[in-house]
């Protein structure tokens, strides 16, 4: 497989439930990163990890946790969730230099969540 | 604060040429990239700038005046799968990407 990899491409969960999302890159990067897309708004940043190290969060719910085992897998954990949190998630990929973001985003194709 | 505005949707000919603009403000200035999306898709890397000019690359260009706070991404020929929304995003001094609505662009036969 090349390039950014996300599953499920679709989930639907209750406001109970606990479910993760998963990204693995097989570009080499060394920076992974969460965006929430919805509709006709602007990409938002949720949650950077540079070298498996978290070095951004936009003031995410605690509802949304992130995880980064390693520089190739990424995962979002989600527990009792709202339903204004339904969006397309999306997860990138960069390779970034010491002074900062050097490179281009690669995405993957997105997780489409509903919360009932 | 950060802002970007770019039109929310354009319609445009097959076969004629588009530009889509994009005026931003930014805390510090390090490049612009320019991202396709098809509907459903993820968005792809099209274009940087980060010097004022026009980069070409094919059949799209883009333009950045720095001292303007203004790009625009050109598209000539167009094509039926040129309809996508095309999203602005200048990087700030922290190189963090400050991303645009998307301009959503609707090519008729």
């Amino acid at each position: 497989e090349t390039g950014v990899t996300q599953t499920p491409r679709h989930l639907v969960m209750g406001m109970t439930n606990k479910k993760s999302l998963k990204c693995e890159q097989h570009l080499g990067h060394n920076a992974m990163y969460w965006y929430k897309q919805s509709a006709k708004k602007p990409l938002e940043l949720m949650f950077v990890y540079n070298f498996k190290e978290q070095t951004e969060n936009n003031s995410v719910p605690s509802r949304f946790s992130p995880e980064c085992p390693n520089s190739s897998h990424l995962f979002l954990h989600l527990h009792t969730l709202q339903p204004e949190d339904s969006a397309l998630y999306l997860c990138a990929s960069s390779q970034e230099g010491p002074g900062g973001h050097t490179g281009e985003l690669f995405f993957g194709e997105g997780s489409r969540l509903t919360v009932l | 604060g950060q802002n970007i505005d770019q039109p929310t949707e354009m319609t445009a000919t097959e076969g004629a040429i588009v530009q889509i603009n994009c005026t931003y403000q930014t805390s510090g200035f390090n490049g612009l990239f320019w991202y396709q999306q098809h509907a459903g898709e993820a968005p792809t890397f099209l274009s940087y700038n980060v010097l004022d000019g026009l980069e070409e690359k094919g059949r799209f260009s883009s333009f950045l005046s720095r001292s303007k706070g203004y790009s625009y991404l050109l598209l000539k020929e167009l094509q039926m799968k040129d309809s996508a929304s095309y999203l602005c995003a200048p990087m700030d001094s922290n190189y963090q990407l400050i991303w645009g609505a998307g301009t959503k662009l609707i090519i008729k036969p």
